[in-house]
Parts: C-alpha cells; sequence; structure tokens
C-alpha cells in the first residue's frame, strides 16, 4: 500500500457542484493531517488541517477516520478559482521532526 | 504566509556543474525543509533541517547537500549537476513540527 494514495482525477465539474475527494494513508502512527491546494506552477498552500471531529472552512469540509486511515475534502457550491490541484498530507509521526508525506495530488477543474 | 522567498528562480545549467540554491525566511521557523517536485511522484523530501547547524537526509538525498548557517537561510546543493535533478524546488518553513509553507519555487533545468 502506497503511503498517502489519491485519486489523481482529472474531476471535471461544473460550477455550482458538490465534489469530494479521497485520500487513504498507510502509516497509523500518523497524527497530523492536512489538504494542501497547488496552483499550476505555484507552490503548494495550506487549505486546512484535518481533524478527529471533522472540521469546515466555508464550502470546504474534511473528514479523518482513523480506523479506516481516510480522508476526505468535500468542495460544495463549486468555483471556477476552486480549479487546482488538491494534495492530501499526513505526517510521518513517531517523532518525525516534522516530516510530511505528500500524496501525488487530485486535480480539480471546475467548468462554467 | 510565511515570508519565503527562494533565489533564483529559474536556472539553466550544464551537467557537472555545482548549482546552490537558496533558502531565505523572515518568519524565524525553526524547521526548514528542501523537496522536489517531478511529474508522477508528486513531493518529495530531499533534506531538511531542525535548527542551525543540525540538518537531516530526507528520501531523495543522494546527489544533495545542505547547509544551515543562521535561521533564516537554508541552502541546498548540488555537488556535480546531472540531467536526473531537472526539477522544481520548493523549500518550505514551519514553526511546528507539522504546518509548512512553501516558497515560490526554483524551476532547475540541467543539459
Amino acid at each position: 500500500r502506497k503511503e498517502v494514495e489519491q485519486d489523481p482525477g482529472p474531476f471535471n465539474v461544473p460550477e455550482g457542484a458538490t465534489v469530494a475527494f479521497n485520500c487513504t494513508y498507510s502509516n497509523s502512527a500518523s497524527q497530523s493531517f492536512f489538504w494542501y491546494r497547488q496552483d499550476c506552477r505555484k507552490e503548494p498552500k495550506l487549505l486546512m488541517s484535518v481533524y478527529s471531529s471533522g472540521n469546515e472552512d466555508g464550502r470546504f469540509t474534511a473528514q479523518l477516520n482513523r480506523a479506516s486511515q481516510y480522508i476526505s475534502l468535500l468542495i460544495r457550491d463549486s468555483k471556477l478559482s476552486d480549479s487546482a490541484t488538491y494534495l492530501c498530507v499526513v505526517n510521518k509521526g513517531g517523532g518525525s521532526q516534522g516530516n510530511l508525506i505528500f500524496g501525488k495530488g487530485t486535480k480539480l477543474s471546475v467548468k462554467p | 504566509d510565511a515570508g519565503i522567498t527562494q533565489s533564483p528562480r529559474h536556472k539553466v545549467t550544464e551537467t557537472g556543474t555545482p548549482v546552490t540554491l537558496r533558502c531565505h525566511q523572515t518568519e524565524n521557523h525553526r524547521y526548514m525543509y528542501w523537496y522536489r517536485q517531478d511529474p508522477g511522484h508528486g513531493l518529495r523530501l530531499i533534506h531538511y533541517s531542525y535548527g542551525v547547524k543540525d540538518t537531516d537526509k530526507g528520501e531523495v538525498s543522494d546527489g544533495y547537500s545542505v547547509s544551515r548557517s543562521k535561521t533564516e537561510d537554508f541552502l541546498l546543493t548540488l555537488e556535480s549537476a546531472t540531467s536526473s535533478q531537472t526539477s522544481v524546488y520548493f523549500c518550505a518553513t514551519g514553526g511546528s513540527t507539522d504546518t509548512q509553507y512553501f516558497g515560490p519555487g526554483t524551476r532547475l533545468t540541467v543539459l
């Protein structure tokens, strides 16, 4: 099993649609989870952290299922500006000095 | 966003030449990282630093060395560049052991 696995997409959705991305991770010792967003030819930017209780930031909702080692990101009312690659990120755990493992990303394209 | 700059932003060099990339941060973050990003591989950690003069290897450290003589600067050196080191290089910093903020990247082409 890959350390962090994501469906590469692309997900092509119309404006206003709801879209969900999933991610699985292999290291049960991982303690911290994130979603990053990366625009074409730009640096990754932190979108949100993912907590066990689930968390919401505007149109974005992140969920964590530790038992299944599964993370999700839900985007409601998609905007053209949401078009980007979304990276699932997990820490190595075990006092790894902040080492993060990045998924290869899921590409989202929102069309008019 | 953390104040992170990288220089140069673009570089073309020839096989066998030494190359040094610089990362500079103004956030006084303890942790600094160098990644490379290639199609099909995602972001891979090259080296990281957990303090001045404290560095360690990441998963793809062969052919690279780093130095951190002061908190704000983290240098990545390719001692003898090869075509396989053509990539986009990102620096990242973090004040804690998890959250990382990225610089704008350096596009390196080795001919």
